[in-house]
C-alpha cells in the first residue's frame, strides 16, 4: 500500500515568517500534486511535479519534488494570512491514474 | 465556467438509514470522482470513473455503498445502511481527461458533509 506522510501535520505561525512542509513516501509516485483546502470547500490544485528534481515556484510558493520521485516539499516565503488553510500533497501511483492523498498539513498565519 | 455542484451540502441521518449524494461535474469532463475525508485527514478515493464506466472502485465498502453515474455525467453515491464511521465529508471531483493522469487536474466541488448519529 502506498501512503504518504505530511509533517508538520499543524503550524501555527506569524505573519512574515518562512515554513516548509514536507511529504514523505517509501514508495515512488510519477508525479505529485500540492492542494490546498478551506474549512467548507474542497481542496484545490496548486502545482504538479513531474521530474525528479524538479522545483517549481508560485508567487511565494516553491515546491520541490525529490531526486528520486519519493517526497516533495513546499515552502513559503513571508507567510500571509490568506495562506491559511489545509496543505495537502497528492502522489499519482506508477501505474498511472490512482491518486494518493496524505493527511495534510494545517498552517495558520496569524497576523 | 461552472464548478463542480454537490448536494446536499450538509446531512444528518441516523446509523442504519440511506443517504444519497449528488453530484455535477464539470461540461466535459470525462473522469469523475469520489472521495471520503474523514475529519483529520486526506480525502481517499472511493470510486473513479471514466465517463459511465468503473476505473477504480477498489477502496469503496460495497456492501454498503453504491454509485452510479448515468449517461456519463451526474452521479450518485448512496449509502444503505450507514454506520457511525461513515460520518465524514464526501468530495466529488472530475477531470478533462478520459481516465485522469499526471497532468490532469482534478476540480473539486464543495463536498457534503454527513453526520451519522
Amino acid at each position: 500500500t502506498q501512503l504518504l506522510e505530511q509533517s508538520p501535520q499543524f503550524l501555527s505561525i506569524q505573519e512574515g515568517e518562512n515554513l516548509t512542509v514536507y511529504c514523505n513516501s517509501s514508495s515512488v509516485f510519477s508525479s505529485l500534486q500540492w492542494y490546498r483546502q478551506e474549512p467548507g470547500e474542497g481542496p484545490v490544485l496548486l502545482v504538479t511535479v513531474v521530474t525528479g528534481g524538479e522545483v517549481k515556484k508560485l508567487k511565494r510558493l516553491t515546491f520541490q519534488f525529490g531526486d528520486a520521485r519519493k517526497d516533495s516539499s513546499l515552502h513559503i516565503t513571508a507567510a500571509q494570512p490568506g495562506d491559511t488553510g489545509l496543505y495537502l500533497c497528492a502522489g499519482l501511483n506508477t501505474g498511472g491514474f490512482k491518486t494518493i492523498f496524505g493527511a495534510g498539513t494545517r498552517l495558520f498565519v496569524k497576523a | 465556467e461552472a464548478g463542480v455542484a454537490q448536494s446536499p451540502r450538509y446531512k444528518i441521518i441516523e446509523k442504519r438509514q440511506s443517504v444519497a449524494f449528488w453530484c455535477n461535474p464539470i461540461s466535459g469532463h470525462a473522469t469523475l470522482y469520489w472521495y471520503q475525508q474523514i475529519l483529520g485527514q486526506g480525502p481517499k478515493l472511493l470510486i473513479q470513473f471514466q465517463n459511465n464506466g468503473v476505473v477504480d472502485d477498489s477502496q469503496l465498502p460495497k456492501d454498503r455503498f453504491s454509485a452510479e453515474r448515468l449517461k456519463g455525467v451526474d452521479s450518485t453515491l448512496k449509502i444503505q445502511p450507514a454506520k457511525l464511521e461513515d460520518s465524514a465529508v464526501y468530495l466529488c471531483a472530475s477531470s478533462l481527461g478520459p481516465r485522469g493522469g499526471s497532468r490532469d487536474t482534478q476540480y473539486f466541488g464543495p463536498g457534503t458533509r454527513l453526520t451519522v448519529l
